[in-house]
């Protein structure tokens, strides 16, 4: 069973705007880690972001940010000043203990920016 | 460093055939998994293993076998291909959670399209 849901299967944004995709997940553990990839095109899984569970502060990575809200399993990822090469799939994922460790991911968000 | 190495990057197969999807890595991590893609429905865990000589299935490991006599080496085999494993496979590997600390992510293969006619 998925238990990393993306309940946005597309987004649009213009450029220099600000959008959030959003990802929630299930868990009964404490230790894990939530991800957020970008893959454009080329096929590539590019690491935008990262999140420990047992860090309150929200990771951010110049233009890209968190809300990491744990009590409610959100983990939402925030695109400032969207670029055009911004364009691409993301797709949230959750490193999670279930007695062995593993990575699953959501279904993804395809995200366009346009001018 | 070349990361995570997976071949080949394209292949046809005829229904009933059997290949190998090879991956290494050089990172010495523990933890690799095999991904398929397909359309709306993200990347769908195959199999995964936590060190050399542990494996385990995931969400969809029903066609496929996978061992990992090594911690660098973790292939993936499709017995009897079907049309249904016409995909996009990714290989990933990364530290377990609590060894690699703050740097903690999955590296990824290039991925190989797999057309089952």
């Amino acid at each position: 069973a998925q238990t990393v849901t993306q309940s946005q299967p597309e987004m649009s944004v213009q450029e220099a705007e600000t959008v959030t995709l959003s990802c929630t997940y299930d868990t009964s553990e404490n230790n894990y880690y939530l991800f957020w990839y970008k893959q454009p095109p080329s096929r590539q899984m590019i690491l935008v972001i990262r999140q420990e569970a047992y860090k309150q502060q929200n990771a951010t990575e110049n233009r890209f940010s968190v809300n990491f809200q744990k009590a409610a399993k959100s983990f939402s990822l925030k695109i400032s000043d969207s670029q055009l090469g911004d364009t691409a799939m993301y797709f949230c994922a959750f490193f999670m203990n279930t007695g062995f460790q593993k990575l699953v991911f959501g279904t993804g968000t395809r995200l366009l920016v346009s001018p | 460093n070349a990361g995570v190495t997976q071949t080949p990057k394209f292949q046809v197969l005829k229904t009933g055939q059997s290949m190998t999807l090879q991956c290494a890595q050089d990172m010495n991590h523990e933890y690799m998994s095999w991904y398929r893609q397909d359309p709306g429905m993200g990347l769908r865990l195959i199999h995964y293993s936590v060190g050399a000589g542990i494996t385990d299935q995931g969400e969809v490991p029903n066609g496929y076998n996978v061992s990992r006599s090594t911690t660098e080496d973790f292939p993936l085999r499709l017995l009897s291909a079907a049309p249904s494993q016409t995909s996009v496979y990714f290989c990933a590997s990364s530290y377990l959670v609590g060894r690699g600390g703050g740097n903690t992510e999955a590296f990824f293969g290039q991925g190989t399209r797999l057309t089952v006619v």
